[in-house]
This record gives C-alpha cells, sequence and structure tokens, in this order.
C-alpha cells in the first residue's frame, strides 16, 4: 500500500471549516484513499473514502487531486467534539493483503472555542 | 443496528494470568480484524478471521496469542500468561464483504488490558 504523509497537528476555531491535507504521491490506480478519526481512548471511526472523484457524506467532503497524489478531508463546519486525531489511509483494490489498514501518527485536529 | 461490541471495555490482569477479549461484529458482517495500539503509538493489524477460519495471523506474536472466531458467538482473543508489555487497546473490526479493499471496516470501542 502506498505511504501516506500528514502533517503532525493543526488547529481550527469553532464553527469553520478544517481543512486536512494528505499526501500520497505513491498511490496506484486502483488505490482507495480512507480517512477515519480517533477520539481520544475511542475506537476509530470511519469516515469517507474515495478513488477518483470528490465525495461528501453526512460528516466530510473528499477533495481528491486530478492526479491522485493527495487529498484533503474537509470538515465544513468543526466543532469541539471533532477534536481527533485523523487517519489518511491508503487501501489495494484487491488481491494481497489490502485488508490490513496501516495506520501512520496521523493529523491531530484540535478545535478551539 | 448495534455496532461493534467488545467486551470488557478494561481488564486487568496480573504477570501470568490469561486475558480473554471479545468481539460481536455488526450485524451482517461476518469478517472480523484484531488491531493493537501500544501508548502512544499506531494501531497495528494482527488478525483477519472470517468464520470458522483465520485467513491472516501474521500480525499476530507467535507465542502466548491466538484468535478464533466460531460459527456461534463472538470472536475472541485470547492472550496467555500475559505480561507487561501487552498492556496496550485492542481494537475489533468487522466488515461485511470479502476483505477487498473496498470493503470498510468498522471498530468497537476496544478493551483497554493492563498488565500488572
Amino acid at each position: 500500500d502506498a505511504k501516506t504523509t500528514q502533517p503532525p497537528s493543526m488547529d481550527c476555531a469553532e464553527g469553520r471549516a478544517a481543512n486536512l491535507p494528505c499526501n500520497h504521491s505513491t498511490i496506484s490506480g486502483n488505490e482507495y484513499v480512507y480517512w477515519y478519526r480517533q477520539i481520544h481512548s475511542q475506537g476509530p471511526q470511519y469516515i469517507i473514502h474515495g478513488l477518483k472523484n470528490n465525495e461528501t457524506n453526512e460528516m466530510a467532503s473528499l477533495i481528491i487531486t486530478e492526479d491522485r497524489k493527495s487529498s484533503t478531508l474537509i470538515l465544513p463546519h468543526a466543532t469541539l467534539r471533532d477534536t481527533a486525531v485523523y487517519y489518511c489511509i491508503v487501501r489495494g483494490n484487491s488481491g494481497g493483503s489490502n485488508y490490513k489498514l496501516t495506520f501512520g501518527k496521523g493529523t491531530l485536529l484540535t478545535v478551539n472555542p | 443496528n448495534a455496532g461493534v461490541m467488545q467486551n470488557p471495555r478494561h481488564l486487568v490482569r496480573r504477570r501470568g494470568q490469561e486475558a480473554r477479549l471479545r468481539c460481536s461484529p455488526m450485524k451482517g458482517h461476518s469478517h472480523v480484524y484484531w488491531y493493537r495500539q501500544l501508548p502512544e503509538e499506531g494501531l497495528k493489524f494482527m488478525v483477519y478471521l472470517q468464520k470458522e477460519n483465520i485467513i491472516d495471523e501474521s500480525g499476530m506474536p507467535k507465542e502466548r496469542f491466538s484468535a478464533e472466531f466460531p460459527k456461534e458467538g463472538p470472536s475472541i482473543l485470547r492472550i496467555q500468561q500475559v505480561v507487561r508489555g501487552d498492556s496496550a487497546a485492542y481494537f475489533c473490526a468487522s466488515s461485511p464483504l470479502a476483505g477487498s479493499g473496498t470493503d470498510t471496516q468498522y471498530f468497537g470501542p476496544g478493551t483497554r488490558l493492563t498488565v500488572l
């Protein structure tokens, strides 16, 4: 699976959009970009995933660049409860051990009042 | 629809005792994954199971650790003769499909094991 690079920490004001970047320059054509978050002492929570097109759900939006070498997770109106470590994970589509999620250090997002 | 359930949430064991961690996957999910998170570290894959089958246990220590997912009942992660280094948070995840890259894994709240 491709390696991802994320900033170690970010701050965001409550009510503003939080934009979390992720670089995955070695991603291959059949690999998906997944985002999870882990609020302190809780289990990882699935947020969103995508392949090529931008995706949106009730939690967030995922913007993937045209060359697929980077992506941005957008929380449109951050709240204090969004303070968490956010993980960007690249997963293969088939074959091998693509079911193994590889968690890096992620980005600690702190939402400030 | 209930999420992934794990119990106990907290488990304290003395060195040399056995620890049994249970995981009930989401309804309709037949694929279970166990991950371990050591203090101040990221989650690491341990084992992938389907009903009555261990598919991949490459991330599990060769000794003292075992996992099962019987036809009936929860998945069990068993740690024999625990040592202080086993103290960690153990998370279970489940997915509905055949373990491909596109099926989403949903995590439980974890079991925090403390070895005295």
